[in-house]
């Protein structure tokens, strides 16, 4: 599975847009990305997950380059408890158990 | 109504002991997960089950045993507990890989399970 790059820490303004960019540039057409997200002492969230298409859900954006090589995930207006460690994954589906290999992610700090 | 429940919460324990950390989910999936959280935060996948049946073993020492009564039950039992094994344990689940119609699974986590081994 590809390897991700994210930065360590980022700090964003309450009610303000947080973006978290993530470099996957050895990714394969097959592979997925996933965002995780784990907020202290809890176990890890899912939040979203695409493939080549652009990804909205409840909790948030996905925006994948056209290349595929760098994603970014957007929370539209942060709040407090978006404070977290967020994790990006990059994973292909296979038959044999999904082995998700959590790196060390970024951790998002929202400030009031 | 918990989707994904782990007991117990928190666990102190001599070096030395047995112990067994139970996980249960009621979303009907087919996959089970162990996953250990050590002191520096990174989460390493331990075990992964298909219905009932040993799928991934990550090179975990054999004094760590899972086990899988039914596909909505993973335990994890561990003996004679070395400090080293301190760390927050999580379970996990999922729709068994590649049947989701969007051809990607997603992982539900329990709340985890801290031990400390003294």
């Amino acid at each position: 599975d590809a390897k991700t790059t994210q930065p360590t820490s980022m700090d964003c303004a309450e009610g303000r847009a947080a973006n978290l960019p993530c470099n996957h540039s050895t990714i394969s057409g097959n592979e997925y990305v996933y965002w995780y997200r784990q907020i202290h002492s809890q176990g890890p969230q899912y939040i979203i997950h695409g493939l080549k298409n652009n990804e909205t859900n409840e909790m948030a954006s996905l925006i994948i380059t056209e290349d595929r090589k760098s994603s970014t995930l957007i929370l539209p207006h942060a709040t407090l408890r978006d404070t977290a460690v967020y994790y990006c994954i990059v994973k292909a589906v296979d038959n044999y158990g999904q082995n998700f290999v959590f790196g060390p992610g970024t951790r998002l700090s929202v400030l009031p | 109504d918990t989707a994904v429940s782990q007991t117990p919460k928190y666990l102190v324990t001599q070096m030395g002991n047995d112990k067994s950390i139970k996980c249960e989910q009621n979303l009907g999936h087919d996959t089970m997960y162990w996953y250990k959280q050590d002191s520096k935060k990174f989460l390493k996948i331990m075990f992964s089950y298909n219905n009932k049946e040993l799928i991934i073993n990550e090179t975990v020492p054999n004094r760590f045993s899972p086990k899988s009564p039914d596909k909505a039950h993973l335990n994890l039992h561990i003996n004679s507990l070395e400090l080293g094994d301190s760390a927050v344990y999580f379970c996990a689940s999922s729709h068994q890989p590649g049947q989701a119609s969007s051809g990607a699974n997603v992982l539900t986590f329990g709340a985890g399970s801290r031990l400390t081994v003294l």
